[in-house]
């Protein structure tokens, strides 16, 4: 049981450049989420799916697009990188999105664009 | 909106003396509270939740947390520190109660532990 997964650990962009990061969780949990985590900011969702086949706008979800493409894996595809999109992302899933459901974490990427 | 405070962005402990995080939050609702704790590169791990049970709340690793509704605080503590404590830890508030919990984080407490 691996929890959490998330690829790759490292990226490095140029401006302009397009990634996909992966997500995927074998905890059979119905909701996903994308958390960027930025100094001094905590953690700001970015988008979320509350269910298979549901995706929606979080917090900072500008240049930011997201697939749930299976009850597993949620994908955030960063278009057209930018220097301001610098940050370590965190996947995150629970087994439901009501309140009080524990939300569990990937290891993080961390995204550097140069 | 929910928000939290976290009163410390770093607190230095020496090994084997008492651990205090503090947490203010601001909810109009009974709101879900959360300690989570991210050691260096890692992920966040949940510590304890909040969610209109027992007001004192008992971890992992020896953590609990007491939520006081008059003071509105959730502050995390730990009768005696060890060397593997020394964290970076968010006390989250749960956005109020609707189909979707957004989840609001603090900016991070981080724990320093001395031998």
């Amino acid at each position: 049981n691996a929890g959490v997964t998330q690829t790759p650990k490292f990226q490095v962009l140029k401006t302009g450049q397009s990634m996909t990061l992966q997500c995927a969780q074998d905890m059979n949990h119905n909701s996903m989420y994308w958390y960027r985590q930025d100094p001094g900011m905590g953690l700001r969702l970015i988008y979320y799916s509350a269910s298979e086949g549901t995706t929606d706008k979080g917090e900072v979800p500008n240049g930011y697009n997201v697939s749930r493409l299976n009850k597993r894996e949620f994908s955030l595809r960063l278009e057209s990188a930018a220097p301001s999109q610098t940050s370590v992302y965190f996947c995150a899933s629970s087994e439901t999105a009501g309140a009080g459901e524990t939300q569990y974490f990937g290891p993080g990427t961390r995204l550097l664009v140069l | 909106a929910q928000s939290v405070t976290q009163l410390d962005s770093h607190v230095s402990v020496s090994e084997g003396t008492p651990v205090l995080l503090r947490c203010n939050y601001s909810s109009s609702y009974s709101p879900s509270l959360f300690w989570y704790v991210q050691h260096p590169n890692k992920g966040l791990q949940l510590l304890l939740k909040y969610t209109s049970a027992a007001t004192l709340v008992k971890g992992i690793n020896g953590f609990e947390a007491e939520f006081k509704k008059s003071e509105t605080s959730f502050h995390l503590t730990k009768p005696s520190a060890h060397m593997s404590d020394a964290a970076e830890y968010f006390c989250v508030v749960s956005d109020p109660p609707r189909s979707f919990q957004k989840l609001v984080f603090g900016t991070g407490t981080r724990l320093l532990v001395s031998p």
